[in-house]
Formats: C-alpha cells, sequence, structure tokens
C-alpha cells in the first residue's frame, strides 16, 4: 500500500463548478500536511498547508481527518487557470522535514 | 537569487556515463533537500542537507548515486553509470531551517538517459 494514496483522474469540471479531491495517507505519526500543485512541465508548488481544524484560503478549503488518515481539498468556482495535477504531501515527522507525495490528482476545467 | 536555482534544465547523457546536477538554494537557507519525480509520479525524497552535512540519504536508491554540499549552500547530485531507469526529473528544493514547512523547489533537471 502506498504511504500516501490518490485519485489520478482526470477530472473534467465544466467552469464554475465546485470538486473536491480526497487523499489518504497509512502513518498516523505523520505531522504535517500539504497540498501541492503541479502544472504539465512545471515543478510543483505550494499551494497551502492542512490544518485539523480546516483552513481556507479563497477559493480552496483544506480538510484533515487525524482519525481517519484523510485529507481533502475542495475548488469552489473552478477557474481554466486551475487545470493542473494537485498532489497531496505528508510530512512523516522524526526531523528531516522530509515530505511524501501522493502521484497527483489531474484536473482539467473545461468551457 | 530569489529562488531556488538548479542546472542544467535539461540533461541528455548516454548510459554508462557520469553526470552532475547542480542547486543553488534561496539564500540563508540552511536545509537543501533533493528529490526525484518519474513520469505519472510524484517526487520521492533522496537526500537532504542541514548545513554542509548529509542529514538523512536514505531515498538514494543505490551507491551509483551521490550528493555533496561543501560549503553548506550549493549542492551537487552525482549519478555514476548512469542507466535508463535514471532518467526522471531531479528537483531540489531548500527551506530555511528543517522544520514542518512546505518548502519551495526548483524547477528541476529533466535528465533523459539513452
Amino acid at each position: 500500500r502506498k504511504e500516501v494514496e490518490q485519485d489520478p483522474g482526470p477530472f473534467n469540471v465544466p467552469e464554475g463548478a465546485t470538486v473536491a479531491f480526497n487523499c489518504t495517507y497509512s502513518n498516523s505519526a505523520s505531522q504535517s500536511f500539504f497540498w501541492y500543485r503541479q502544472d504539465c512541465r512545471k515543478e510543483p508548488k505550494l499551494l497551502m498547508s492542512v490544518y485539523s481544524s480546516g483552513n481556507e484560503d479563497g477559493r480552496f478549503t483544506a480538510q484533515l481527518n487525524r482519525a481517519s488518515q484523510y485529507i481533502s481539498l475542495l475548488i469552489r468556482d473552478s477557474k481554466l487557470s486551475d487545470s493542473a495535477t494537485y498532489l497531496c504531501v505528508v510530512n512523516r515527522g522524526g526531523g528531516g522535514n522530509k515530505l511524501t507525495f501522493g502521484t497527483g490528482t489531474q484536473l482539467k476545467v473545461e468551457l | 537569487g530569489a529562488g531556488v536555482s538548479q542546472t542544467p534544465s535539461n540533461k541528455v547523457t548516454e548510459k554508462g556515463k557520469y553526470v552532475e546536477l547542480r542547486c543553488d538554494p534561496i539564500s540563508g537557507h540552511t536545509a537543501l533537500y533533493w528529490y526525484r519525480q518519474s513520469l505519472g509520479q510524484g517526487p520521492e525524497f533522496l537526500i537532504y542537507f542541514q548545513g554542509t552535512g548529509a542529514a538523512d540519504d536514505s531515498g538514494l536508491p543505490n551507491d551509483r548515486f551521490f550528493a555533496v554540499r561543501p560549503e553548506g549552500s550549493v549542492s551537487t547530485l552525482k549519478i555514476q553509470r548512469t542507466e535508463r531507469g535514471d532518467s526522471a526529473v531531479y528537483l531540489c528544493a531548500s527551506s530555511p531551517d528543517s522544520s514542518n514547512y512546505g518548502y519551495t523547489f526548483g524547477s528541476g533537471t529533466r535528465l533523459t538517459v539513452v
């Protein structure tokens, strides 16, 4: 079983739609959590950290459920420019800030 | 510079050759990380430095891979006797220290072994 699992998609949604991505992680000792965005042939870029209380950044909302070891990302009012791969990322802890990435979920926002 | 800089951006090499990939981190960042991303996969951890020393090299796939950071700034990832399976994008990242931040990646070196 992979340490971080995501549905690879693609998710094809019309502009303006709301879309949700989910992710599960296997290591219960994981300490911090992130969503990264990666455009085609570009480096991953930090989208947002994920906190147990849930957090929002504009149209993006992230949630963490430690009991279920589950992370989510909700995008409201999708834009064409949101088309990218969204990577779920976990810091296992234990020192060193090593990140473990999921394989990513591809989002295509269409007219 | 303002961001993490990696050179070259692309490298094509023949099987069996030696390659060096360079990473210039954000000025003042003490922690530096190398990851490798194969097609259709997320980045995978290779090695991280805190200052000059390799604090964790558990992700290096075998002894053909080696990395250095002699002065605590620029780092070089070295691959000996390259194999076709080494073809990937090699990503470098840096952070102010090794606390639990999400860090910033460079644009990567795309290595192709033919």
